[in-house]
């Protein structure tokens, strides 16, 4: 019955691997998002992304790409790892407000724990 | 760059007692703000969306209010109990940008002792 689900949970990895983060949400929702929580605890905007347009937080590396294979995922990418990496992503979906839903409420997946060593 | 400031940054309150906290967010392009509770090693969970300025809200001992002419959110919380020990974040939500994201602030971080 998980609204948002990621996986994996923890990715422990090599500085200069790829690695990918899958997001899914069962809750019809056309939007969705990646945030990163730093090292200071602070969520910040990565992608935004539905049916329409992938908004992208200009200060993202472009080693960092989500793909969407279709409305209810949204995966994170990320090419050629580096220790500065190292955080929680998390990701979230909202309905579209356009749609007729709430103000853009959103619900987040429990997030991945990135470690690059 | 959108600044979403909240303070204080944590607070010690005694159960039973009651408190509140601030979040202050830009007052031009407005769309929405938004109120998330965050217990550790859980995700954000929405308590409250609010839209139009002197619009309160409320969700059982936790209460909202919002002033968009001078860019600011109190949050309430009455008769404090020790499950309402979280990270309480206020996030901004930009106009005609839905799409865009929410601008978290870095979060008050509430302690109730028992």
């Amino acid at each position: 019955d998980t609204a948002v689900s990621q996986t994996p949970k923890y990715l422990v990895t090599q500085m200069g691997n790829d690695k990918s983060i899958k997001c899914e949400q069962n809750l019809g929702h056309d939007t969705m998002y990646w945030y990163k929580q730093d090292s200071k605890k602070f969520l910040k905007i990565m992608f935004s992304y539905n049916n329409k347009e992938l908004i992208i937080n200009e200060t993202v590396p472009n080693r960092f790409s989500p793909k969407s294979p279709d409305k209810a995922h949204l995966n994170l990418h990320i090419n050629s790892l580096e220790l500065g990496d190292s955080a929680v992503y998390f990701c979230a979906s909202s309905q579209d407000v356009s749609a007729g839903g709430p103000w853009n409420e959103q619900f987040f997946g429990p997030g991945t724990r990135l470690t690059v060593l | 760059i959108l600044n979403v400031e909240q303070s204080p940054q944590s607070l010690h309150v005694q159960e039973g007692d009651s408190t509140n906290f601030t979040c202050s967010f830009p007052s031009s392009n407005f769309y929405a703000l938004h109120w998330y509770r965050w217990e550790t090693a859980k995700s954000p969970e929405a308590l409250f969306v609010m839209t139009l300025n002197g619009d309160e809200k409320k969700k059982g001992r936790i209460s909202a209010t919002l002033n968009t002419k001078e860019g600011y959110s109190y949050l309430y919380i009455k008769g404090s109990q020790p499950e309402d020990s979280a990270t309480y974040l206020c996030a901004f939500e930009v106009d005609g940008g839905g799409a865009d994201g929410l601008t978290f602030g870095k979060g008050t971080h509430l302690i109730i002792q028992p």
